[in-house]
């Protein structure tokens, strides 16, 4: 079965910065990895994904997949505080129906 | 754009009580979902449907039930509430239709207190 795992568990940041997220996953034959972020009393909202090797920029974020290493990571540049959050990692394997999340990071920016 | 739509927001019940969760959704979705999520635990899928009057069983279906008797509409039933069970749980859609890969939209999620 699928393993995802995030790191760090937490992070906080101030205003500005530029943050990076880890997830690891246990599926070389994993399809599509998503990126979604949660905030406080709401459903995830899926932000960004990834199907092939090599990266993807979407505004200010950005996504890198390596295959090979079992690794993503996503890097959100000028870090807001209102990018404070849970941000969720989700791998999708063999199955259409059935994505795989992580335990989350917890985002804080500080003003 | 579309909403999903839960309903209670939170729900209360006795040790023991059957409780009903209900969901819908107006993006016209062929697939729906339900997920548990625990503090500390990732999402962990229930039950999902890929049409009307299909279903699915995740990972954690045991104690539960669902029912998808409409298209826009996917309800979750615990059979006998147990206070380990207190988490949030969510409802979510997708296109699907056999593409790899297609975004979930999730709802705001209903709590489940048991007394």
């Amino acid at each position: 079965q699928e393993k995802v795992q995030q790191s760090p568990e937490s992070l906080i940041v101030p205003e500005g910065a530029m943050v990076s997220l880890n997830c690891s996953f246990s599926d070389s034959a994993s399809q599509s990895i998503w990126w979604y972020q949660q905030h406080p009393g709401k459903g995830p909202k899926a932000l960004i994904s990834i199907f092939s090797n090599g990266n993807k920029k979407e505004g200010r974020l950005t996504v890198y997949l390596n295959r090979a290493s079992l690794h993503v990571s996503l890097h959100i540049k000028d870090s807001q505080p209102s990018d404070s959050a849970v941000y969720l990692c989700a791998v999708s394997g063999g199955s259409n129906y059935k994505l795989t999340f992580g335990k989350g990071t917890l985002l804080t920016v500080t003003p | 754009g579309g909403i999903i739509t839960q309903t209670p927001k939170f729900l209360i019940g006795q040790e023991g009580q059957k409780l009903t969760l209900k969901c819908q959704q107006n993006f016209n979705h062929d697939t729906m979902y339900w997920y548990r999520q625990d503090s500390g635990k990732g999402l962990r899928l229930i039950y999902y449907s890929i049409t009307e009057n299909d279903l699915q069983k995740g990972d954690l279906s045991e104690g539960y039930d669902a029912s998808r008797e409409k298209k826009s509409s996917f309800s979750l039933t615990v059979t006998s509430a147990q206070k380990n069970e207190m988490a949030v749980f969510l409802c979510a859609s997708s296109i699907d239709r056999g593409l790899t890969g297609n975004t979930l939209y999730f709802g705001e999620g209903s709590r489940l207190i048991v007394v």
